[in-house]
This record gives structure tokens, sequence and C-alpha cells, in this order.
């Protein structure tokens, strides 16, 4: 598609449970990012990728959570025994190039996926 | 660390003019960024500025003084579907490839 495509779009799950939530970005983009959404909060940086390789995951709030990318595209963001404060809204972005450049910097943002933790 | 600081909510009457103000210390500035979200969609990109001055684009208009750490975005000829929040967002660069949001600013236009 023309965007990016995350799925998916809600997802309830219990506490304890693991989730995946996958990213799909715009083809050509070689940079992918995921950011955390909370109400009434920012958009809270979780791990950057470039290519297959993530030189920035500095954002990942524990041990429970990981991401890949594979084929320098789809990358899945995973949560292991998921807790209450996970619930969030999970935005990922992808943009040409990483860092800031007029045309090339800008970051294009999926709809995201709303995790609901009980 | 990085800090960016937004007001969180302004309101404005239609068809007037809002200033939206962001001041940010960051360890680097690598770029500013301005995006509007609303309400339940996925924020959408609207101005970029890396060097110091205004920028204009349609209704919108985005200044930045790197020497102050201060940016605004003005809206002309508010229109009701111009509420939304609007972000700030900040590129330190010095090898850091993170984008820095501020919370926001939740935007009301009013009849």
């Amino acid at each position: 598609g023309a965007g990016v495509s995350q799925s998916p779009s809600n997802k309830v799950t219990e506490k304890g449970k693991d989730v995946e939530l996958r990213c799909d970005p715009i083809s050509g983009h070689t940079a992918l990012y995921w950011y955390r959404q909370s109400l009434g909060q920012g958009l809270e940086f979780l791990i950057y990728f470039q290519g297959n390789s993530a030189p920035d995951k500095s954002g990942l709030p524990s041990d429970r959570f990981s991401a890949e990318r594979t084929g320098g595209s789809v990358s899945t963001l995973t949560i292991q025994r998921t807790q209450q404060e996970d619930s969030a809204v999970y935005l990922c972005a992808s943009s040409l190039a990483p860092g800031g450049g007029r045309g090339t910097g800008e970051l294009f943002f999926g709809e995201g996926s709303r995790l609901t933790v009980l | 660390g990085q800090n960016i600081d937004q007001p969180t909510e302004m309101t404005a009457t239609e068809g007037a003019i809002v200033q939206i103000n962001c001041t940010y210390q960051t360890s680097g500035f690598n770029g500013l960024f301005w995006y509007q979200q609303h309400a339940g969609e996925a924020p959408t990109f609207l101005s970029y500025n890396v060097l110091d001055g205004l920028e204009e684009k349609g209704r919108f208009s985005s200044f930045l003084s790197r020497s102050k750490g201060y940016s605004y975005l003005l809206l002309k000829e508010l229109q009701m579907k111009d509420s939304a929040s609007y972000l700030c967002a900040v590129y330190s660069g010095a090898g850091s490839y993170q984008l820095t949001f501020g919370k926001g600013t939740k935007l009301s236009v009013i009849p």
C-alpha cells in the first residue's frame, strides 16, 4: 500500500499473555521507528531500525519488549508477559532516511495498534 | 537529556490566528518538526525547520530560533477542522536518530 500499515488495529489481552504487533512501512523507506502513546502523554520513543539492524533501542521499557525487522521491510514488536501499564497505542513510522533532512527525514506514521491489557 | 515544552491546551476562534510555542533543550540539534494529530488518528507532518527563520506553507507557518531553543507554529484563518493536537519534535543529531516529541498542544477552535 501507499502508507504505513499496522496490525492489529485493536488488541485486548489478559495480563501475562504475549502479544505481537506488526508494521509494514512505506516501500523504500530504510528507517523504521516504534513509538508508544499513552492517554494524555506524548509520543514515547521505543526503538529505531536502519535496515534490519537496530542502532538505537534505548527506549524499550524493559526486557519484556523486543522488536525485529526482516528484509529491510516488515517489523514486529513483541511484548512478553504483558502488564496493565503496557496499555497504550503503539505507533510505527518510517522515513526515507534517518535523522533530519528536508524531504527525507519526515516520519510517516501508521494508524497505530491500540493495546488494552486487562 | 532531552526536554521539549509546549502549552497543554489552547482555544481560539474560527477565522482568527493562533501561535503555538515550543521550547527545547536537547544535547544537539538537527532539525525541528511540527506534526498535527486529530483525535484517534496518526500524526501527520506539517513542517520542518533546520535553519533560523520562518517557513511558510499556506495557512501554516513555522519559525525557528536555534540560539533561543524556540519554535512556534502559526495557524492563520482558523477553521473548525484545525481542532487537533500539535506536536513539536526535535532531532538531536550527534549520532542519535531519535525524534523526540513534546507532549503536544491540544487546540480547540470555537465558532
